[in-house]
């Protein structure tokens, strides 16, 4: 079967780094991708990593490790607006995305 | 560019009945993927279409189908609903291999 593993809440204040880790289990792995969700909103990309490493975009980080089924998403210099959820996501056969359960990020003042 | 768009946009059904949603995506995106999403649950997978042919199916029963006509539009349909079946559900599409997908503002769906 097919699983993914991320915190359900992670709470931070403004101007600091958050990690939302994302472990997963899936046949047909073609990479693993992060999507944020404001409330009544619907999900948008954030990044997408298909080979081991970092990549950056802006204040937002995405690694992954294929030989440890792992990945994370690393927020900096939070603002409030970055209060949501994030999913992370495999990208199975290129044919379906496969989300975790969300991660509900709190960023107080 | 227009975005991903889903009608309707709320829906308030009865138990038994069946449901159509429908979906447009980006112009030039062949795939499109259904999803539902309910609390807690996070978006679970239902199916995805490229080209008109369904070329992946999540762990739902048989009640819940789709499909996908040559302009790329997408359908799913939902029969003999159940009070269970009241959440979000969401479209998405992407050129082809889901590197990125864009998502539709979803369609709420209440089954009384």
């Amino acid at each position: 079967g097919q699983s993914l593993e991320q915190p359900s809440e992670v709470t931070a204040v403004e101007g600091a780094i958050v990690q939302i880790n994302c472990t997963y289990q899936t046949s047909g792995f073609y990479g693993l991708s992060w999507y944020q969700q404001h409330d009544g909103g619907a999900p948008t990309f954030l990044s997408y990593n298909a080979l081991d490493g970092l990549e950056e975009t802006g204040r937002f980080s995405s690694f992954l490790s294929r030989s440890d089924s792992y990945g994370y998403l690393l927020l900096q210099e939070l603002q409030m607006k970055d209060s949501a959820s994030y999913f992370c996501a495999v990208n199975q056969a290129g044919t379906a995305l496969i989300f975790g359960k969300g991660t509900t990020l709190s960023v107080s003042s | 560019k227009a975005g991903v768009t889903q009608t309707p946009r709320y829906l308030i059904k009865t138990r038994g009945q069946q449901v159509t949603l429908s979906c447009s995506p980006i112009s030039g995106h062949r795939s499109v993927s259904w999803y539902q999403q309910t609390p807690g649950q996070g978006l679970q997978f239902l199916f995805e279409y490229f080209s008109e042919t369904q070329r992946n199916k999540g762990n739902f029963p048989g009640r819940f189908s789709g499909r996908q006509f040559s302009n790329s539009r997408s359908e799913m349909n939902v029969s003999t609903l159940e009070l269970g079946d009241s959440a979000l559900y969401l479209c998405a599409s992407s050129p082809d291999a889901n590197t990125e997908a864009f998502f539709g503002q979803g369609t709420r769906l209440t089954v009384v």
